[in-house]
């Protein structure tokens, strides 16, 4: 059972360089968002979509780009990388948005910009 | 305004007792979900517990327990006879309807330690 899947686990860039991770569900959820994890600030929501084609900002867009062309994947776009984007980054799938279902998530993504 | 706080970055417990990590909400929806998460230390997030507004039960989760008092929008989590694995980030989340979209908001973190 794959369910959500990240890609890379471990990135390290330079500031200024622009990378994509990767994100692929294979439970047909329709709802699915990008967090990034700060220590002592729990996680905060990037961007969400609530299905093919859909998109929307959440709590801490800004320097991230989004697109959804299938229902599958996810990619969370940095379009240049700065240091303040050093995170570990998750992205997370559930069956619909429109219920209070559990979010699962993948292994997380540690990006360390220098 | 802080949607979700957690008010203990830290907790210790001795194995096999039992220990509650608090969490506090803010919304004025009236329908909204709870939820609870465990990160161990190897960084994945795992569900642990769930509670719909509207539930007049307690929910519960094998030895997990979540404690809701809906006035006092508290949702802690109780951990009945802890083990040694049960040492991680715990985080209380909520969901929020913003848009007509449900998003998932998170606490802060509490990091529990269970002791031998």
């Amino acid at each position: 059972n794959a369910g959500v899947t990240q890609t890379p686990k471990f990135q390290v860039l330079k500031t200024g360089q622009s990378m994509t991770l990767q994100c692929a569900q294979d439970m047909n959820h329709e709802y699915m968002s990008w967090y990034r994890q700060d220590p002592g600030m729990g996680l905060r929501l990037i961007h969400y979509s609530v299905g093919a084609g859909i998109t929307d900002q959440g709590e801490v867009p800004n320097g991230y780009n989004v697109s959804r062309s299938t229902t599958e994947d996810f990619p969370l776009r940095l379009l240049s990388a700065a240091p303040s984007q050093t995170s570990v980054y998750f992205c997370a799938s559930s069956y619909s948005p429109a219920r209070n279902t559990e979010a699962f998530f993948g292994q997380g993504t540690r990006l360390t910009v220098v | 305004a802080q949607k979700i706080t957690q008010t203990q970055p830290g907790m210790f417990v001795q194995e096999k007792e039992a220990v509650t990590l608090d969490c506090t909400y803010d919304t004025s929806d009236q329908s909204y979900g709870l939820f609870w998460y465990k990160q161990p230390s190897s960084g994945e997030m795992i569900f642990l517990i769930y509670q719909g507004s509207y539930d007049e039960q307690n929910a519960t989760e094998g030895r997990y327990s979540l404690n809701f008092q809906k006035a006092r929008k508290s949702a802690n989590l109780v951990i009945s006879a802890s083990q040694l694995g049960d040492s991680a980030m715990y985080f209380c989340a909520m969901r929020e309807v913003s848009g007509g979209y449900n998003k998932l908001i998170f606490g802060a973190g509490t990091r529990l330690a269970v002791h031998p």
